[in-house]
């Protein structure tokens, strides 16, 4: 079946540690994104990519950093260099005129938490 | 994007209606009303979108106020698997490929 799948769905870092997150989806979907959730509240842009090659930041780049060799993944890692890592992460993808629309399909998340 | 105000939490008996309600009252004449909904630790799904005319599909039914500033979903025969988090965004339907920032939405809890 066509979906996005995220892994892993549990993570556990030492703080100073890079960590990268898996994101593949098989819809032949254009775009891709990165969301961060944290506990009770919506959801914040990390990164997007609407093409493969290209990518640009979203609200909340800082300490994170992404890669869109191919058109079917998305790899997000988290860096050291974010301070507050520990949270719900969120992949997404579209197609070109979703992108517009706003119909986004979601994977089930990465939970990272910061030891 | 113009900012929307939503109740933090809702009850709904099975099998009735769910009418769950959208302040937008800064919306842009070029903005849309999106409905996400996302159930405990799961990703977020699509639900629906309008512009100003009144939508339906499988999932539920959007109604948008004649001045565009509220809008209502309807989930017209709620089920125990429709307890989540539902959000309400309102954006531009053109330009990047970004932007869907959800807010806090609102608790939906469907009781037997």
């Amino acid at each position: 079946d066509g979906g996005i799948t995220q892994s892993p769905k549990y993570l556990f870092r030492k703080e100073g540690q890079n960590v990268t997150l898996s994101c593949e989806q098989n819809l032949n979907h254009d775009a891709m994104y990165w969301y961060r959730q944290d506990p009770g509240q919506g959801l914040r842009l990390i990164y997007y990519s609407q093409i493969v090659n290209d990518f640009q930041k979203g609200d909340i780049a800082e300490g994170y950093s992404v890669s869109r060799e191919k058109k079917e993944s998305f790899p997000l890692t988290v860096t050291s260099a974010q301070k507050n890592p520990t949270a719900f992460y969120l992949c997404a993808s579209s197609t070109r005129q979703g992108a517009d629309t706003g119909e986004l399909f979601f994977g089930e998340g990465s939970r990272l938490t910061v030891l | 994007d113009a900012k929307t105000t939503q109740p933090t939490s809702m009850d709904c008996a099975e099998g009735r209606a769910a009418n769950l309600p959208c302040n937008h009252s800064t919306i842009s004449g070029n903005e849309y009303v999106y409905w996400y909904r996302q159930i405990h630790s799961q990703g977020p799904q699509y639900i629906i979108h309008g512009l100003k005319n009144n939508e339906t599909n499988e999932m539920a039914s959007l109604i948008i106020t004649e001045d565009r500033k509220s809008s209502t979903l309807i989930l017209p025969h709620a089920t125990l698997r429709d307890t989540a988090v539902y959000y309400c965004i309102v954006r531009v339907i053109r330009g990047s490929a970004r932007q869907l920032t959800f807010g806090s939405g609102t608790q939906l809890t469907v009781l037997p």
